[in-house]
């Protein structure tokens, strides 16, 4: 299909389990976007990438979450030693990267912390 | 900094009566608006932005919205809700179209 996928779709973690979250953007999206998304709340900023370059990371919430995004295209967030907390919904969004262009969400990665 | 504030987490409405979804945002310089839609199990969906030219907004499945500075309001409307635009919407606000700032959504439920 032509727009932005994540996988898994679904991930329960044991506490303190390592977890690595997969996003493709659209094909020719410059910007890349992570988000977290509370349950009842709404989603609130990670991280954002311009091709290979994170340009900002001010919202991740602690060192433990880490993201890449190497060949410009493929993203993945990391995040480390999962506590309960990190249970949420990862969405991922891309778009062009050009002035006023819209951000384009995939499905979301529901990430379960036991 | 900017920040939306949604100002109804639940909204009900009967099939084919108007809705009305509301948005106050704050931000220091002229922001860019948005409307998001969530179906559950679905993504995000573009409903509306608003970019600073026309301050009514038209969006997708009959949505549209209104830019008033005076009032910092983005109130969202639509004049005859059908069944299937039960979801959350969120107001969002950007600026320079990086990262975006999400209201806490309200719910609308569409009843029969």
């Amino acid at each position: 299909g032509a727009g932005v996928s994540q996988s898994p779709r679904y991930k329960v973690a044991k506490r303190g389990q390592d977890v690595a979250l997969r996003c493709d953007p659209i094909s020719g999206h410059v910007s890349l976007f992570w988000y977290q998304q509370a349950l009842g709340q709404g989603p609130e900023f990670l991280t954002y990438f311009q091709n290979e370059a994170q340009l900002d990371k001010s919202g991740l919430p602690s060192d433990r979450f880490f993201a890449e995004r190497p060949e410009g295209s493929v993203s993945t967030l990391k995040i480390q030693r999962t506590q309960q907390e990190d249970s949420a919904v990862y969405l991922c969004a891309s778009s062009l990267g050009t002035e006023q262009e819209t951000q384009y969400f995939g499905p979301g990665t529901r990430l379960l912390v036991l | 900094a900017q920040s939306v504030t949604q100002l109804d987490s639940h909204v009900s409405v009967s099939e084919g009566t108007p809705v009305l979804l509301r948005c106050n945002y704050s931000s220091s310089y002229s922001p860019s608006l948005f409307w998001y839609v969530q179906h559950p199990n679905k993504g995000l969906q573009l409903l509306l932005k608003y970019t600073s030219a026309a301050t009514l907004v038209k969006g997708i499945n009959g949505f549209e919205a209104e830019f008033k500075k005076s009032e910092t309001s983005f109130h969202l409307t639509k004049p005859s809700a059908h069944m299937s635009d039960a979801a959350e919407y969120f107001c969002v606000v950007t600026l320079f179209f990086q990262k975006l700032v999400f209201g806490t959504g309200t719910r609308l439920l569409v009843s029969p």
